[in-house]
C-alpha cells in the first residue's frame, strides 16, 4: 500500500472548517484514500473514502486531486468534540488490510 | 447494534500469568481485526480473520501471542505468558468485506 504523509498537528477555531492535509504522491489506480479519527481513548472511528472523485457524507468532504496524489478532508464547521488524531490511508479496494500511519492531531479550540 | 463489544475493559494481571482479550464482532461482518496501540508503536495491526479463517498473522509479535474465531460472533487475544512490555491498548474491529471497520472500544492492559 502507498504510503502517506500528514502534518504532526494542527490547530482550528471553534465553527470554522478544519481542512487536514495528506500526501499520497506514490498512490496506485486501485488504491482508494480512507480517513478514520481517533478521539482521546476511544477506537478510531471511519470517517470517509474515496477512489478519485470528490465525496461527501454527514461528517465530512474528502476532496481528491485530479493526479490523486494528494487529498484533504474538510470538516466544514469544527467543534471541540473534534479534537482528535485523523488519519489518512491509502488501501487497494481487494486489500483486507488498514495501516495506521502517525496521522494529525487536531486541536479546536473556543 | 450494540457495535463491537471487548471484555474485559481494563486488565491487570502480574507477569508471566495467561491473559485472554475477547471480542464479539458487529452481526453479518465478514473480517475481524486485533490490532494493539501503544505510544511508541502507535496502532499495529497484529492479526485478521475472513469468515472465522486467520488471513494474516504476521503481525503478531511472539508465540506467546494467539488468536481464535470459534465462530462468527466471537473472538479471542490470548498472551501466555505475559510481559510488562505487552502493556497496551488492545482493539478489535470488524468489517463486511472491504467496508469502513467499526472499532471497539478497547481493552487496556497492564502488566506488572
Amino acid at each position: 500500500d502507498a504510503k502517506t504523509t500528514q502534518p504532526p498537528s494542527m490547530d482550528c477555531a471553534e465553527g470554522r472548517a478544519a481542512n487536514l492535509p495528506c500526501n499520497h504522491s506514490t498512490i496506485s489506480g486501485n488504491e482508494y484514500v480512507y480517513w478514520y479519527r481517533q478521539i482521546h481513548s476511544q477506537g478510531p472511528q471511519y470517517i470517509i473514502h474515496g477512489l478519485k472523485n470528490n465525496e461527501t457524507n454527514e461528517m465530512a468532504s474528502l476532496i481528491i486531486t485530479e493526479d490523486r496524489k494528494s487529498s484533504t478532508l474538510i470538516l466544514p464547521h469544527a467543534t471541540l468534540r473534534d479534537t482528535a488524531v485523523y488519519y489518512c490511508i491509502v488501501r487497494a479496494y481487494n486489500t483486507d488490510k488498514l495501516i495506521f500511519g502517525t496521522g494529525t492531531r487536531l486541536q479546536v479550540f473556543p | 447494534d450494540a457495535g463491537v463489544i471487548q471484555s474485559p475493559r481494563h486488565e491487570v494481571t502480574e507477569m508471566g500469568q495467561e491473559v485472554t482479550l475477547r471480542c464479539k464482532p458487529i452481526s453479518g461482518h465478514d473480517y475481524l481485526f486485533w490490532y494493539r496501540q501503544t505510544m511508541m508503536r502507535g496502532l499495529e495491526l497484529l492479526i485478521y480473520f475472513n469468515n472465522n479463517v486467520p488471513i494474516d498473522d504476521s503481525g503478531m509479535p511472539e508465540d506467546r501471542f494467539s488468536a481464535k474465531m470459534p465462530n462468527a460472533s466471537f473472538s479471542t487475544l490470548k498472551i501466555q505468558p505475559s510481559e510488562p512490555r505487552d502493556s497496551a491498548v488492545y482493539f478489535c474491529a470488524s468489517s463486511l468485506s472491504s467496508d469502513g471497520y467499526t472499532f471497539g472500544s478497547g481493552t487496556r492492559l497492564t502488566v506488572v
